[in-house]
């Protein structure tokens, strides 16, 4: 099974329209943090926002904010207000806590993102 | 955010070379480093986890022989691609985990892109 499913490849919206990104995971582990990056065309991987799996809010990080609903074990990615430069591919990705302090993290497929003037 | 910095950007060499690669943490100390390989319109695949003054762990189906890597300061992580050949071209990223907090994020470099002729 996936451990994170992006399940859009491709989304467009437009300028100053908000959007939503999907991702869900899969993990037995209660000790775990969803993460989202940026990947503009240049290739540099940017975080944008973290949620920790004990967490009780939602977090926020100016524009962006994520939905997290622990039961439904989705992180969705909000970005409010869209501007032409949120135009990049977008990561969502798991870091699993194990024993002994061993940690992996997991990357989505991505989802394309356009902002359309 | 913390800023990581990864050289070169570009590197093309004549197949049978050995290319390195730096990855340097500029703001924070990082125990652990992360390599990653990144196809065109793929995600990131972990290929080994960097782990300062002890050998690394490589992911299966990565060969520890072709790809070396070495953390030898709480700064620096490097990447060594011996004997290239056409089918390493590839996208090289790293990562360095900074463990301020329990958050654990890690901070991508800006790639290296490998053309091995």
């Amino acid at each position: 099974a996936q451990k994170i499913t992006q399940t859009q490849p491709g989304m467009f919206v437009q300028e100053k329209e908000a959007v939503t990104l999907d991702c869900t995971y899969d993990t037995s582990d209660p000790s775990y943090g969803l993460f989202w990056y940026k990947q503009p065309s240049s290739g540099e991987m940017i975080f944008l926002i973290y949620q920790g799996s004990y967490d009780q809010q939602n977090a926020t990080e100016g524009r962006y904010s994520l939905n997290f609903q622990k039961a439904r074990k989705s992180a969705n990615l909000v970005i409010s207000a869209s501007q032409l430069g949120d135009s990049a591919m977008y990561f969502c990705a798991m870091r699993e806590d194990f024993s002994g302090g061993y940690q992996k993290v997991t990357f989505g497929t991505g989802t394309k993102l356009q902002v359309i003037p | 955010g913390a800023v990581v910095s990864q050289h070169p950007s570009w590197v093309i060499c004549k197949s049978g070379t050995s290319v390195k690669i730096e990855c340097r943490s500029l703001d924070f100390q990082a125990t652990t480093m992360f390599w990653y390989r990144q196809f065109p319109k793929q995600s990131l695949m972990l290929m080994a986890t960097s782990n300062e003054g002890s050998k690394a762990t490589y992911e299966q189906g990565v060969e520890k022989d072709k790809f070396l890597i070495n953390h030898a300061s709480l700064t620096l992580s490097t990447l060594t691609v011996t004997s290239a050949h056409p089918e390493d071209s590839s996208f090289y990223i790293c990562s360095a985990r900074d463990q301020e907090g329990a958050k654990n994020i890690q901070y991508f470099g800006a790639g290296t892109r490998l053309s091995v002729l």
